[in-house]
């Protein structure tokens, strides 16, 4: 099983600053089989991210991912309102899917 | 637009079993499987396994093998979800989501699941 760790497990920041979110495979994800969530309370994950770097459909473009192998980067260029919430990596790259523990995003 | 509805809220003792339905809608049912991921209060997201809609080939999360069975029907767009032997840490929101190729891009609203005597 791939473990995946996220870093930090809270990021407190303003709205309009940058937010840079990390997910740390145990072994290497192929083909870069990562995705990436947002959740807020009481809602159902929206996927953001797929392929480790696509956004998914109507995602804006404040939101970017990048890396490969076991280092994953989400990036939120200019953080808005309605951005904090929380954050998941998931892969799918081996039978066994996993996600990150969570990375919650707060209004500092 | 895409829609995965799901079967209301449910209440078990423990030792017993769940079936939680998602029906799905606006799109080719075959064409797609289905993922369950599930959340326990305040905690992080679990992926529990995925089915195919058509052939019903069936992935299950290590965690939940002998527990879990994933099964579809295609008359109804259904899909459906059983978990056995329900313990009180399985108390948690189940949800279906549309699997495609290993990422999920539409989920159901989340069944509540208590575990309780």
């Amino acid at each position: 099983e791939i473990v995946l760790t996220q870093s930090p497990g809270t990021l407190s920041l303003s709205p309009g600053e940058r937010a840079t979110l990390s997910c740390r495979a145990s072994q290497s994800v192929r083909f870069s089989y990562l995705a990436w969530y947002q959740q807020k309370p009481g809602q159902a994950p929206r996927l953001l991210i797929y392929g480790a770097s696509t956004r998914a459909t109507g995602i804006p473009d404040r939101f970017s991912g990048s890396g490969s192998g076991t280092d994953f980067t989400l990036t939120i260029s200019r953080l808005q309102p309605e951005d904090f919430a929380v954050y998941y990596c998931q892969q799918y790259s081996n039978s066994q899917y996993t996600f990150g523990q969570g990375t919650k995003v707060e209004i500092k | 637009q895409v829609q995965l509805v799901q079967s209301g809220v449910e209440v078990k003792k423990p030792g017993a079993s769940v079936k939680v339905s998602c029906k799905a809608s606006s799109y080719n049912f075959a064409s797609y499987g289905f993922s369950w991921v599930r959340q326990a209060p305040g905690e992080g997201l679990e992926w529990m396994g995925w089915i195919s809609a058509y052939m019903g080939n069936t992935n299950y999360a290590q965690n939940f093998q002998g527990r879990v069975t994933m099964t579809t029907d295609t008359s109804t767009s259904t899909a459906y979800m059983e978990l056995t032997s329900l313990r009180s840490d399985d108390t948690a929101v189940y949800y279906c989501a549309r699997f495609g190729t290993g990422y999920s891009e539409y989920w159901g609203q989340g069944t509540l699941v208590t575990v309780s005597s």
